[in-house]
Parts: structure tokens; sequence; C-alpha cells
């Protein structure tokens, strides 16, 4: 059965810095894998969505990648800014198409 | 805009004490379905439907019923709430069925307090 794993559970570093969020997940026989952003009230908000036949997908400042052989997924963001504050989950499919599987998210904390 | 919503967005109850909590879509969307969100874990989904008169569970249905009479609408339903349903609760749409495929759109969430 898959799952989806996030470490680490919180991050907090300086505005401007670059840094990259995990996602890892335990059957590589994925469609897609998917990123999210949650903002406390504002329920969640599709970021990037990148094909298993894909290596890589871009949006603004952030750039997700995916291995699929070593079931693993970053979430690359450069330059991050006070607004990047949130908690990132990634989701892939599980023994359904008609379902998600989710990581717990990482909240990330960009100090000014 | 499109858009998908909840109410209510907060709700504090008591054990045993029935409660709706409503959720629509104004894109058409066929597929919808409902998750609870507790800390340290990810999303579980509770239901979904894939049509009108459609639906089936998810990994946590246990204690919670829906209903979709209308394809704009998808009522989560407890009979008889306890503490352990505390939690945030989302409500997603899809155009598609195969949402792991495709994306979903979600509505802003619902904090419930069960005493």
């Amino acid at each position: 059965k898959q799952e989806v794993t996030q470490i680490p559970a919180a991050l907090s570093v300086p505005e401007g810095e670059n840094l990259v969020l995990n996602c890892s997940f335990t059957d590589s026989a994925i469609y897609n894998l998917q990123w999210f952003r949650q903002d406390p009230g504002k329920g969640l908000t599709s970021l990037l969505l990148i094909q298993s036949s894909q290596r890589e997908q871009t949006s603004g400042r952030l750039n997700a990648s995916l291995d699929k052989s070593s079931g693993r997924s970053t979430l690359y963001i450069a330059a991050s800014q006070p607004g990047d504050s949130a908690t990132y989950l990634c989701a892939t499919g599980g023994d359904s198409n008609y379902q998600l599987i989710w990581g717990a998210g990482t909240k990330l904390i960009i100090k000014p | 805009e499109a858009q998908v919503t909840q109410n209510p967005r907060y709700l504090i109850t008591v054990t045993g004490k029935k409660l709706t909590v409503t959720c629509s879509q104004n894109m058409n969307h066929e597929y919808m379905s409902w998750y609870r969100q507790d800390p340290g874990l990810g999303l579980r989904q509770i239901y979904y439907s894939m049509n009108v008169e459609v639906t089936d569970k998810g990994d946590v249905p246990e204690g919670y019923k829906v209903s979709r009479k209308e394809k704009r609408n998808f009522p989560l339903i407890l009979e008889s709430p306890s503490p352990n349903q505390t939690s945030l609760y989302f409500c997603a749409s899809s155009s598609s069925l195969a949402v792991a495929r495709n994306e979903q759109f979600f509505g802003p969430g619902t904090r419930l307090t069960v005493l």
C-alpha cells in the first residue's frame, strides 16, 4: 500500500534563502505526484503536478522534481519570501485512481 | 469565480448532537470528496462521490454519512458526533474521476470541535 512521507515536519529559514522540501513514497508505480500549499483558513491550493514521465516542473520560483526509481520528489523554492510561509503537502496515487495518498506536510516559516 | 464552499467554517458542538457540514461547487464537477486532516497525519479520505446518487467509502468512513442528490452539493453528516471526530474537514471537487491523475479543487475547510 502506498505511503507518503514528508521530512522535516517543520522548517524555519531566513528570508532570501533557497530551500528544498522533501517527499518520499513507497510505491514507484505512480501516475503523477502533486504538490499543494495549505494556508490557514484558505484550504489547499495546487502548486505543481508532475507526470510520471516528467523529471521536473516549474512555476515561477518553484521547481518540483520527481525521481520515481528512488521514490522521491523535491520542491525547490528559490529566493524565499515571508509570503511563502505555509504548510506544503505532497500527494500521489494509491491503489485506485479515485484516491490520493497524502504526506503529513512540512510547515515552512520564512523569517523576515 | 470557480470555487468550492463549505459551511460552517468553524463549529463547536457536543457529543451526540447531529450535525451537517455543507459543501457546494460551482464548476459542474462530477467528482466530489470529503477529507479529514489531523495533526501529524496526511489528509484521509472519508467518502467520495462519482456522480449524483453514487457514493463510496474512503479510508475512514466510520461515523459519517454523505448524500449526493444534486451535482453541486455533497453534504457530510455526523449522526452522533464523538470527540474523536474533532478535526479539520475539507471538501474537494474535480472534473475527472481519476483524481490521482488530475487536479482537485478544495474548499477552505471546516474546523470541528466535539466536546
